[in-house]
């Protein structure tokens, strides 16, 4: 089963323009990781923010967690077309083991050029 | 350096057939997870070996097994193949200790028909 749900399903914006995805989760977490995904094939590792961080940033990409809320928020700054994707996030129990990532259902993006 | 590989890329199998997917970890990652992502869907845990040892098992039948060599090269064995075991299977490679990144590979198409 999905640990949580991410919201919107899909989000389609300009080239230019910012993008934000937003992940509930259910139970307690050691962290929450950001995961991208292009036409179904394997992920690649956005970012990783711990249970006691707000805010972590990484080039265009800004992410929060409000564990009192269990979500987090996905921001991407100045989009472009080639982030077009599948974006998931992904928990790891308190147990920190990191191995097994629970996912979310994940956000479609496209950027129209 | 090869990131991680799986093999094959694709695979169609009948109903009630066996299926082996392979996997090789990136060089020094001692660690290997599979997940199974049916479309429209993220990510699910199936397995995690560590040292050859089976560290972590997700909610899937016993047709599901997977094991882990002494290169920590891995196979994920599916027996008894229904039509709902078509999906992507993913598998990741990661570090121990501190590292929680996690590192995919391309994943098998599985089509069972």
């Amino acid at each position: 089963s999905q640990q949580g749900e991410e919201d919107p399903q899909a989000l389609s914006i300009q080239e230019g323009e910012n993008a934000t995805m937003n992940c509930s989760y259910k139970t307690s977490i050691n962290n929450l990781q950001w995961y991208r995904q292009n036409s179904g094939r394997g992920l690649v590792h956005l970012i990783l923010i711990r249970s006691n961080e707000r805010e972590k940033h990484s080039g265009r990409l800004r992410v929060t967690l409000d564990t009192s809320k269990k979500s987090s928020s996905l921001l991407i700054t100045a989009s472009r077309a080639a982030d077009t994707a599948s974006y998931f996030c992904a928990t790891v129990g308190p147990s920190g083991s990191a191995r097994q990532l629970t996912f979310g259902s994940g956000t479609q993006l496209t950027v129209l050029p | 350096d090869a990131g991680v590989t799986q093999s094959p890329t694709h695979l169609i199998k009948t109903r009630g057939q066996h299926v082996t997917l392979r996997c090789s970890p990136i060089s020094g990652h001692k660690s290997v997870s599979w997940y199974q992502q049916v479309l429209g869907q993220g990510p699910q845990f199936i397995f995690q070996y560590y040292e050859k040892e089976e560290r972590g098992r997700g909610n899937f039948p016993d047709r599901f097994s997977a094991r882990q060599f002494p290169n920590y090269s891995s196979e994920l064995n599916v027996n008894a193949l229904l039509l709902g075991d078509s999906a992507l299977y993913l598998c990741a490679s990661s570090l121990v200790g501190d590292r929680t990144e996690a590192f995919f590979g391309q994943g098998t198409r599985l089509t069972v028909v």
